[in-house]
């Protein structure tokens, strides 16, 4: 059974500064890694999607991965209270579905 | 050009009655993805399309549940004699290819059993 890991938080941060989220996987062969976020009561939006080892940047976002330990990473710079959401975290599993972590929740204080 | 539609929204329904969820994917989009959110749980996948098949529907309830994507069409979720805990929101995710792609999700619809 492939598994994604997060921790649940809440994770709290002043505006402004770098809010750093976690996740692990269980399945060693994964390919591709999502994350995505879900405001309170909305659907889930994609933010950004990575599938090599290292880092991808857009604009105030970059995603880590490291295959070798199974962990993937979101960083926000310069948080801002609109950031206040629940990130979630997914793999690919064997048929193209996605696996999501139960994600983590973050406060961006003013 | 317009995302992936879902309707309807809110979707109330007594015990043992039907529910039918419709999902229209993004424009060229053939991938179909069905998703529930129970309450303070995450996302667990249902059941995965194409146009006229069922490619993988591993995370799908045996019994009551069922889905399609016809050659015309939305893709539909069907409930039958729905219970309780039936109550979610369930999302429709659409790609534009198979594995390992990204998915576009749809507004949701939030199903409540009274």
């Amino acid at each position: 059974q492939k598994e994604v890991e997060q921790n649940s938080g809440p994770l709290s941060v002043p505006e402004g500064a770098i809010a750093s989220l976690n996740c692990t996987y269980s399945d060693r062969g994964s390919q591709s890694f999502f994350w995505y976020r879900q405001y309170s009561g909305k659907s889930p939006e994609l933010i950004m999607s990575i599938y090599s080892n290292g880092d991808k940047e857009d604009g105030r976002f970059t995603a880590q991965l490291n295959k070798a330990s199974q962990y993937v990473s979101l960083l926000i710079r310069d948080s801002q209270p609109s950031d206040s959401a629940t990130y979630l975290c997914a793999v690919t599993g064997s048929q193209g579905n996605l696996i999501f972590g139960k994600g983590t929740k973050l406060s961006v204080k003013p | 050009n317009a995302g992936v539609m879902q309707n309807p929204r809110h979707l109330v329904r007594r015990r043992g009655q039907e529910a039918r969820l419709r999902c229209s994917p993004m424009k060229g989009h053939s991938h179909v993805y069905w998703y529930r959110q129970l309450p303070e749980e995450g996302l667990k996948f249902m059941v995965y399309l194409q146009k006229e098949n069922i490619i993988d529907e591993s995370g799908m309830p045996k019994e009551r549940f069922s889905a399609e994507f016809p050659k015309e069409g939305p893709s539909i979720l069907r409930i039958q004699q729905v219970v309780r805990g039936d109550s979610a929101a369930y999302f429709c995710a659409s790609s534009p290819r198979d594995i390992d792609y990204e998915q576009y999700f749809g507004p949701g619809t939030r199903l409540t059993v009274t």
